[in-house]
């Protein structure tokens, strides 16, 4: 089965600085999903970038940018020009492709802190 | 468009009481996943139904269950509750099968139960 791991339970950063939340994953498939959410304190879900497994340039959406390292199984988030919006409950998501049913295998979650 | 609906938001039940959770999803999607948040296990996935029929399901007791009507709204339902089924319900809707690469999912705000 695969597992998705967020080794960093909490991280803080201070506004307008860099910080990289960790992901690391373990499956023995080539072809899958990788997606960072973001869950703001009681509020919804929200997709913040995805990767595809065969793309080998890493993905990037405005501030947001990932380090995929498929060999290491490694899924890393850096949020640059850090905003207090940007406080919020993070998860690392895994999806395997190429099959007839799909479901979303989550990290614990890493809380992400903003200080002004 | 009106994001995904989930009605109710909070709910506090005893144990051995069933409950019904609803979710209506985004306009056109006919995709709908369940999954279950605590903070101890995490988001787990529970089910995903597409055009009225279970697609995927997660590992979970039978006490858990859905259905999804032709408008694609979606129920679940879990009979004979226990305290460990305290939890966010969280839905999310997909235009697609989840299985398929391109699609995104949109998660509502989920429902907060309480089983005392």
């Amino acid at each position: 089965a695969q597992t998705v791991t967020q080794s960093q339970p909490e991280m803080s950063v201070q506004e307008a600085e860099t910080v990289t939340l960790s992901c690391t994953y373990d499956t023995s498939e080539s072809d899958y999903y990788l997606f960072w959410y973001k869950q703001p304190p009681s509020r919804q879900m929200i997709l913040v970038i995805r990767q595809e497994a065969y793309k080998q340039q890493n993905a990037t959406e405005n501030r947001f940018s990932v380090n995929f390292q498929k060999a290491a199984k490694s899924f890393s988030l850096k949020i640059s020009d850090s905003q207090l919006g940007d406080a919020a409950m993070y998860f690392c998501a895994y999806k395997e492709g190429g099959t007839s049913y799909g479901k979303l295998t989550f990290g614990q979650g890493t809380i992400l802190t903003v200080h002004p | 468009k009106a994001g995904v609906t989930q009605t109710p938001r909070y709910l506090i039940k005893t144990r051995g009481q069933q409950v019904t959770l609803s979710c209506s999803p985004i306009s056109g999607h006919r995709s709908v996943s369940w999954y279950q948040q605590t903070p101890g296990q995490g988001l787990q996935f529970l089910f995903e139904y597409f055009s009225e029929t279970q697609r995927n399901k997660g590992n979970f007791p039978g006490r858990f269950s859905g259905r999804q009507f032709s408008n694609s709204r979606s129920e679940m339902n879990v009979s004979t509750l226990e305290l460990g089924d305290s939890a966010l319900y969280l839905c999310a809707s997909t235009e697609t099968p989840l299985a398929l690469e391109d699609n995104e999912q949109f998660f509502g705000p989920g429902t907060r139960l309480t089983v005392l």
